[in-house]
């Protein structure tokens, strides 16, 4: 099992760039969450999807922020335009079901992000 | 609502020494309980967890008992090394049905040889 991918694991940007994380769950899992995690702020939930659909993004800072699940495997958070407050650790992790066994998140290696 | 608090960090440990880290939370209806572990530069790691009144989670050494009674998951190690070393976070579930973890602040582990 490949666990839960994420690309790239650093990103190096400008201001007002645009920046696309990309995340993919481990295969049979309908639940995709993503997290952001700083210093000042830990560990913030942005938003999840349950299959392909996103059913809170309450967590999501600003309008800059928007996510898309357009299938199964694959996910993306993207930042339009950047700002240096965004500089953080974005984690993806996905969820098999929602029974007692089925709660726990496994959690991506992270991309850590770097706005300038 | 649900929410979990855990000790502040950071804790710094001699190796070999005995590792207590509180875990305390409030939730709606009957939560499970999480540790995770965060080591330097990687994502959390399901450390252990429990899913009901007075089950033991336990993993690598490190156990936590589902206290109901005191709604607290404490994590306990008899002798820590210095590849325990990283950010230990609580977290709960709420129950069946319920779709998003709850987690701590985190609590920093240094352990120095």
């Amino acid at each position: 099992d490949a666990g839960v991918i994420q690309s790239p694991r650093h990103e190096v940007t400008e201001m007002g760039q645009e920046v696309t994380l990309r995340c993919k769950p481990i295969s049979g899992h309908d639940y995709l969450f993503w997290y952001r995690q700083t210093m000042m702020r830990g560990l913030e939930l942005l938003i999840y999807f349950n299959n392909n659909v996103p059913i809170d993004d309450s967590g999501m800072p600003e309008d800059r922020f928007s996510a898309k699940m357009p299938n199964a495997s694959f996910s993306t958070l993207k930042i339009q335009p950047s700002e240096p407050r965004d500089s953080a650790v974005y984690f993806c992790a996905s969820r098999q079901g929602t029974g007692r066994n089925q709660e726990t998140q496994y959690f991506g290696p992270g991309t850590r992000l770097l706005v300038l | 609502g649900n929410s979990v608090t855990q000790m502040e960090g950071p804790v710094t440990l001699s190796e070999e020494a005995f590792l207590t880290i509180n875990c305390t939370y409030t939730a709606t209806g009957y939560p499970s309980l999480f540790w995770y572990v965060q080591y330097p530069g990687e994502g959390l790691q399901l450390l252990l967890k429990a899913t009901k009144a007075d089950d033991k989670g336990s993993n690598k050494g490190f156990e936590a008992t589902y206290r109901k009674e005191t709604t607290s998951f404490h994590l306990e190690k008899g002798s820590v090394q210095v590849s325990d070393s990283a950010v230990y976070f609580c977290a709960l579930s709420a129950g069946s049905g319920a779709n998003n973890l709850f987690f701590g602040t985190g609590t920093r582990l240094t352990v120095i040889p």
